[in-house]
């Protein structure tokens, strides 16, 4: 059964202060990793999707990174609008095609 | 491009009746999956409907069932609520079934 485990399970940064959110993960085959953003009471926002050990990607303030048992979500100057939940999820490609998600890691950045 | 949209966006229900939320897929994307998430808690999956079939199921029972329609758009229907069904249902669509799934503004379901 796949899992996935996100830590911290809150954040709280003053702004412009740098910091990274973890993803451990077991699979039986990982697919893809995913990284997805969530405001109180909406869907969830896709940021990133990684597929390989070593991939990196990079939008913005947000700097994504794999390894074979975890992910890392670094936050660079973050700003008040950078507060959300960010969740983590993963595709094994085992049977059914879903996602298991973290419960997430919220995230509040101060002025 | 028009996202993924749902519908209604917050419905409040007594224990025992039954509900349906709606989901419209984004354009061009031929993959619906639902998930239920509680207060506090990641996203679960319930199920998929590639190509109007199921495509896959979690840990939920029976009474939750779905459709999905020629136009891709989809049905959760959920029978018999309990207290415990509260929760925001997403709904996901995707190109295909393996791609990145895109969700969206989800029903907050209440249970009384």
């Amino acid at each position: 059964e796949d899992q996935v485990t996100q830590s911290p399970e809150a954040l709280r940064l003053q702004e412009g202060e740098s910091s990274s959110l973890n993803c451990s993960y077991t699979v039986s085959g990982l697919r893809g990793l995913f990284w997805y953003r969530q405001d109180p009471g909406k869907g969830p926002e896709f940021l990133f999707t990684l597929y390989s050990a070593g991939e990196e990607k990079e939008k913005e303030r947000l700097k994504a990174t794999l390894t074979k048992k975890e992910s890392f979500l670094h936050i660079t100057a973050p700003k008040p609008e950078d507060s959300a939940t960010y969740l983590c999820a993963v595709y094994s490609g085992a049977g059914s095609y879903q996602l298991t998600f973290g419960k997430g890691t919220k995230l509040s950045v101060i002025p | 491009e028009t996202g993924v949209t749902q519908s209604p966006t917050h419905l409040i229900k007594t224990r025992g009746q039954q509900v349906t939320l709606r989901c419209s897929s984004q354009s061009g994307h031929n993959t619906v999956s639902w998930y239920q998430q509680a207060l506090g808690q990641g996203p679960q999956f319930i199920f998929q409907y590639y190509r109007e079939e199921e495509n896959g199921r979690g840990n939920f029972p029976p009474r939750f069932s779905g459709l999905q329609f020629p136009n891709y758009s989809s049905e959760l229907n959920v029978n018999a609520l309990e207290l415990d069904d509260s929760a925001l249902y997403l709904c996901a669509s995707s190109l295909e079934s393996t791609e990145t799934q895109y969700f969206g503004p989800g029903t907050r379901l209440l249970v009384l």
